[in-house]
């Protein structure tokens, strides 16, 4: 099955700074790749996702790439802001019933 | 679209107890559903899905069970509760888009 392996566990950057995450997939079936952002106590919310059919897809400061040849794709967000801090997910799935699986996450901090 | 609606919030409950966590969707038919656990300061672990009525998959050997004896109604159960079982447990919903419930922090003491 498919295993998502996402770097790094925390990421503190300044504010104004940018962030970087990266995910690594093992299926090369996978075709969907969600990233997901998780407020303290709160539930995961979609922020952008990515089809295999595009290496790269923009929503104004935050943008995800992927490299289908190399399995892995990022999430870069930029001019980080306080309320960017939270916990951000990646996901992968070939869009069977079951198969969508998280990374373990990265807590991201931004200082003010 | 699709909305989640996940109780209780919190749950605290004592080692042995039972349990039992309620998800129900709103605003599509048919859809899959999910319980995840998410342990402190860790990722979403799949513990069940379901495509139907009646129809439960589990994603790995627990102390817990799930049943869906409606369309849009998605349930997680245990008899007997374990201090392991503490969690953040959350619902989610596939039709159009995967969207999750507002999710459940258990704490068994």
């Amino acid at each position: 099955g498919e295993n998502v392996e996402q770097h790094p566990s925390t990421l503190s950057v300044q504010e104004g700074d940018s962030a970087v995450i990266k995910c690594t997939y093992s299926d090369s079936a996978s075709n969907y790749f969600p990233w997901y952002k998780q407020e303290l106590g709160k539930r995961p919310q979609l922020i952008i996702d990515i089809r295999s059919n595009v290496g790269e897809k923009k929503d104004q400061r935050i943008a995800v790439t992927l490299n289908k040849t190399a399995k892995h794709f990022s999430l870069h967000i930029t001019e980080t802001q306080p309320e960017d801090s939270a916990v951000y997910f990646c996901a992968a799935s070939t869009g069977n019933n079951n198969d969508m699986r998280f990374g373990a996450g990265t807590r991201l901090t931004v200082k003010p | 679209s699709q909305t989640i609606h996940q109780w209780p919030a919190t749950l605290v409950q004592p080692v042995g107890s039972p349990l039992s966590l309620e998800c129900t969707v709103e605003g599509t038919s048919n859809p899959n559903l999910y319980w995840y656990r998410q342990a402190a300061g860790r990722g979403l672990q799949l513990l069940f899905y379901s495509v139907g009525i009646g129809q439960i998959s589990s994603e790995v050997p627990q102390n817990l069970s799930a049943s869906r004896p409606q369309d849009r109604q998605f349930i997680l159960s245990s008899k007997k509760l374990l201090l392991s079982d503490s969690g953040f447990y959350l619902c989610a919903c596939q039709k159009f888009g995967y969207t999750f419930g507002s999710g459940t922090r258990l704490t068994v003491v």
